[in-house]
């Protein structure tokens, strides 16, 4: 399988802990970009990358939520000092480039006691 | 600010009829507009996807009709089976530079009655 690989799957953690989860875009697409998506809305838009640079995160949740991809392969979202409203599923998805279709990986579903 | 506003937020079709999801857009400077399907637990999988220099296109049977004028569009679903079921997803974004993040609606669950 070459989709956009997501891990993990599940997780749940407790309130106030730091939680970091990683994304294995298509091979070829530098492009990548994260989503989180609430139950009964549509992904919302976070940040994405063109190869490392990362190229747009005011759209960014809060200053505890940081993404690295630091060589222009995987790429890993970090939300330090969780919160209930954390709760979530976290998508990735990449593409070949600008103008390109955006390819999803299953997501990330976040539980925070 | 919802810039993209999905209707209608749930929809029940008989097998073999037509099923019809419309979308409208604020943001002028959006020129792409791709269509997404997402099964329970699963991401969001492109179906089809259309730019504002054509009205209309085909694939299989996904059609996505657009009107510039009116900033909508719609997609619409053919001889609907029961493996359609699932939730839809309209988006758009400016893919000419900026943040080109997708704006998604809020979707809309599609039941496909055997």
């Amino acid at each position: 399988d070459t989709g956009v690989s997501q891990d993990p799957r599940h997780k749940i953690t407790k309130r106030g802990q730091n939680v970091t989860f990683r994304c294995d875009p298509i091979s070829e697409h530098n492009r990548l970009y994260w989503y989180r998506q609430t139950l009964g809305q549509g992904p919302e838009f976070l940040t994405y990358f063109q190869n490392e640079a990362q190229l747009e995160k005011s759209r960014l949740l809060s200053n505890r939520f940081s993404a690295e991809r630091p060589k222009g392969s995987f790429s890993t979202l970090e939300i330090q000092r969780t919160e209930q409203g954390d709760s979530a599923m976290y998508l990735c998805a990449s593409s070949l480039g600008t103008e390109q279709p955006q390819h999803f990986g299953d997501g990330t579903r976040l539980s925070i006691l | 600010q919802q810039q993209v506003k999905q209707s209608p937020q749930s929809l029940i079709v008989q097998k073999g009829g037509i099923s019809i999801i419309n979308c409208a857009y604020e943001n002028t400077a959006f020129d792409y507009f791709p269509w997404y399907q997402q099964f329970p637990g699963k991401g969001p999988a492109l179906l089809i996807a259309i730019r504002p220099d054509v009205s209309e296109k085909k694939e299989g049977r996904f059609t996505i009709s657009f009107n510039k004028s009116a900033k909508q569009f719609s997609l619409h679903i053919m001889d609907s089976q029961p493996g359609d079921s699932a939730t839809y997803f309209c988006a758009a974004s400016n893919s000419g530079g900026g943040a080109d993040g997708l704006t998604f609606g809020k979707g809309t669950h599609l039941i496909i009655q055997p």
